[in-house]
């Protein structure tokens, strides 16, 4: 079945600085990668996704990017925020709508 | 439009205990997950219905993990009898089509202690 792992586990950055996380995965079938935000007590909410046949996709300060060869997608938060302080969860959709997620990346953005 | 809506939001019992979990998906989605979220980790995928039939199940410990999807709207999930290591957020989640690749919607989530 599909693997995914995001890296780094946490991250911490000054207001202002950008973002950036990583993930790999191992099915080539997979064709859909979404990233989620979850905060404390609530269910993930998706901020932002990029099908295979897109390389990149950009939202505000959020960025995503693909590369189907090398099987990694990138997020990429630009001007952080201390609002973004979060876990963020990348996933990778294969057959049939089946999603497979990362561990998580523990975002704090320091004031 | 209203998002996923779980109930309870949490609950602790005592271990070979039963506990049941009610999901209600966003009107007229076809397709409903069950997630369990073990703290520090990400969502794994329990089961998958589409409209009140199982896509996939194969991570759902079947002697004790068991799954309804009455009429292709609400959905139970029940654990009967409770272990230590099920303590975990249970999530449900919504699409329109998974077929389509369109996003899923999560509901809260279940908090759920095993002691």
């Amino acid at each position: 079945g599909e693997n995914v792992e995001q890296h780094p586990s946490t991250l911490s950055v000054q207001e202002g600085d950008s973002a950036v996380i990583k993930c790999t995965y191992s099915d080539s079938a997979s064709n859909y990668f979404p990233w989620y935000k979850q905060e404390l007590g609530k269910g993930p909410q998706l901020i932002i996704d990029i099908r295979s046949n897109v390389g990149e996709k950009k939202d505000q300060r959020i960025a995503v990017t693909l590369n189907k060869t090398a099987k990694h997608f990138s997020l990429h938060i630009t001007e952080t925020q201390p609002e973004d302080s979060a876990v963020y969860f990348c996933a990778a959709m294969g057959h049939a709508g089946k999603s497979t997620f990362g561990d998580g990346t523990t975002l704090t953005v320091k004031p | 439009e209203a998002g996923v809506a779980q109930s309870p939001r949490y609950k602790i019992i005592e271990k070979r205990q039963s506990v049941a979990f009610w999901c209600n998906p966003i009107s007229g989605h076809a397709t409903l997950y069950w997630y369990q979220q073990i703290l520090g980790q990400g969502p794994k995928l329990l089961i998958q219905f589409q409209n009140n039939g199982v896509v996939d199940d194969s991570q759902l410990p079947k002697d004790r993990f068991s799954a309804e999807r009455l009429k292709g709207v609400d959905s139970t999930l029940k654990i009967q009898p409770a272990k230590l290591e099920d303590s975990a957020v249970y999530l449900c989640a919504s699409s329109l089509d998974p077929q389509g690749l369109t996003q899923m919607y999560f509901g809260p989530g279940t908090r759920l202690l095993v002691l």
